[in-house]
């Protein structure tokens, strides 16, 4: 089945214990990006990789990480995470140009920092 | 500019109802307009999307009416059912980007 993968579906941590969220794709997609909803802001950019050891900052990338050593797996890492990160977070992936084939989301990771 | 305006926040309809979602956008260079449905617990999915150069989109129950004048752009649901309580977004890109910049959402509960 074509997925998205994150992991962990929740967690919850204290201020300032780095954490790494882990996102997986399996359809080859080159195109990967981190986002955050939260409630009344939808959903902003964290960071985004448009192929391997590509990646950009998105509209609010303070305070978080990504690597993108191989094309499937997208990280996402906060060294010092405080509780303005507390959030709702997805990663996406994507084949190309969104005009033509959209994003799939994984199913979500909620971030509790207290 | 970069901002995608959605509207209303939350909308209750009842079943067999026509709720309506509002968008709208200032920058000229958004090409391409997809709508987004996110049922709790999951992630978004691409429910439909439009480009500019066509004023109106149907697929199934769900339409898009595009107005590039006005830079606005809506989701209309004909024949709405409890099982589309659900939260919708819209969404613009550039032509050639894959950034896609998300509105802020709407919450719509469809009651039996």
């Amino acid at each position: 089945e074509a997925q998205v993968t994150q992991n962990p579906r929740y967690l919850i941590t204290v201020t300032g214990k780095k954490l790494t969220v882990t996102c997986s794709q399996n359809m080859n997609h080159e195109y990967m990006s981190w986002y955050r909803q939260d409630p009344g802001l939808g959903l902003r950019q964290i960071y985004y990789s448009m192929n391997v050891e590509v990646t950009d900052k998105g509209d609010v990338p303070e305070g978080y990480k990504v690597s993108r050593k191989e094309k499937r797996n997208f990280p996402l890492i906060l060294e010092s995470p405080s509780p303005n990160q507390t959030s709702l977070y997805f990663c996406a992936s994507s084949k190309g140009a969104t005009l033509n084939y959209g994003y799939t989301f994984g199913s979500g990771t909620r971030l509790t920092v207290v | 500019q970069q901002q995608v305006k959605q509207s209303p926040q939350s909308l209750i309809v009842q079943k067999g109802g026509i709720p309506i979602i509002n968008c709208a956008y200032e920058n000229t260079a958004f090409d391409y307009f997809p709508w987004y449905q996110q049922f709790p617990g999951k992630g978004p999915a691409l429910l439909i999307a439009i480009r500019p150069d066509v004023s109106e989109k149907k697929e199934g129950r769900f339409t898009i009416s595009f107005n590039k004048s006005a830079k606005q752009f809506s989701l209309h649901i004909m024949d709405s059912q409890p099982g589309d309580s659900a939260t919708y977004f819209c969404a613009a890109s550039i032509r050639n980007t894959d950034k896609l910049i998300f509105g802020t959402g709407t919450r719509l509960q469809v009651f039996p």
